[in-house]
C-alpha cells in the first residue's frame, strides 16, 4: 500500500527548517528517502531500518517511528540546493522485496 | 566508469515493437536496481539484482517486461510488444551492498522511452 507523504508541497525561505512525513498503514521494515530535482535523476539520501533509528546526511536527518509506522525527514537551516521533490519509499515487515513510493513532497526554497 | 551509465538516453518506438534498455553500474557494485517514472509521476520500483540474481520479479509491470544481469555487471531491461503506457523514464541505480544503510545508491541519467 502506498505510503502517504505530508505536506504535499511547502515553500520556505533559505535558513528555515522543514519536516516531511511519510506514513504507512502497514508495519514497516524500512524507509528510503530520495530527493529529485526537476529534469534530473533522483539522489539517494538514506535508508532507515525499523528500530526507531535516526540518521543524518549533512543538515538533513530522518527518524523512523516504528510504533507510528512513520518516518520524518528533517531539513535544518535549509539551503537553496534543498529545493526539489522528496520521495519516501517503504518496505513492509513482510520483506516482500517491494519498495512502494509515496507521491512526493515538493519543496521550494526562496532566497 | 565514474558513474552509472544508461543507454540509449532516449528511445522512440512504435507500439508493438520490442525495446532493450541497458545499464552499466559502477564497477564493483553488487546491487543493481531498476525504477520507472512516468511523466510527472512518482517513482516506481521494478526489480533489483544481487549479483546476477533477481530473487523477486513480481514488481515488473507485466510479463512483457524482463530483466537480466550478466557477469555481475551490465543489466538489460527488455520490454516486448511495447504499449503506450510503457512510456516513461527508466532509471537504473547501483550500490556496493544491497539496500545498504551505509551505502549510497548512485543513479544513472535514465532512458526516456516514448511509445507512439
Amino acid at each position: 500500500q502506498q505510503p502517504v507523504q505530508s505536506p504535499q508541497a511547502v515553500i520556505l525561505r533559505e535558513g528555515e527548517d522543514a519536516v516531511i512525513n511519510c506514513s504507512s498503514s502497514k508495519a514497516l521494515y524500512s524507509v528510503h528517502w530520495y530527493r529529485q530535482k526537476h529534469g534530473e535523476a533522483p539522489v539517494f539520501l538514506m535508508i532507515l531500518l525499523k528500530g526507531g533509528e535516526q540518521k543524518g546526511h549533512e543538515k538533513i536527518s530522518a527518524s523512523f517511528n516504528e510504533k507510528k509506522q512513520q518516518s520524518s525527514l528533517y531539513l535544518t537551516a535549509s539551503q537553496l540546493s534543498y529545493s526539489g521533490t522528496y520521495f519516501c519509499g517503504t518496505e513492509t515487515v513482510d520483506r516482500d522485496d517491494k519498495i512502494i513510493f509515496g507521491k512526493g513532497t515538493r519543496l521550494h526554497i526562496l532566497p | 566508469g565514474a558513474g552509472v551509465s544508461q543507454s540509449p538516453s532516449n528511445k522512440v518506438t512504435e507500439k508493438g515493437k520490442d525495446v532493450e534498455l541497458r545499464c552499466d553500474p559502477i564497477s564493483g557494485h553488487t546491487a543493481l536496481y531498476w525504477y520507472r517514472q512516468s511523466l510527472g509521476q512518482g517513482l516506481e520500483f521494478l526489480i533489483y539484482f544481487q549479483g546476477n540474481s533477481a530473487p523477486d520479479k513480481s514488481g515488473l509491470p507485466s510479463d512483457r517486461f524482463s530483466a537480466e544481469r550478466t557477469g555481475g555487471s551490465v543489466s538489460t531491461l527488455t520490454i516486448q510488444r511495447t504499449q503506450q503506457e510503457d512510456s516513461a523514464v527508466y532509471l537504473c541505480a547501483s550500490s556496493a551492498i544491497l539496500w545498504g544503510t551505509q551505502e549510497t545508491q548512485y543513479f544513472g541519467p535514465g532512458t526516456r522511452l516514448l511509445v507512439l
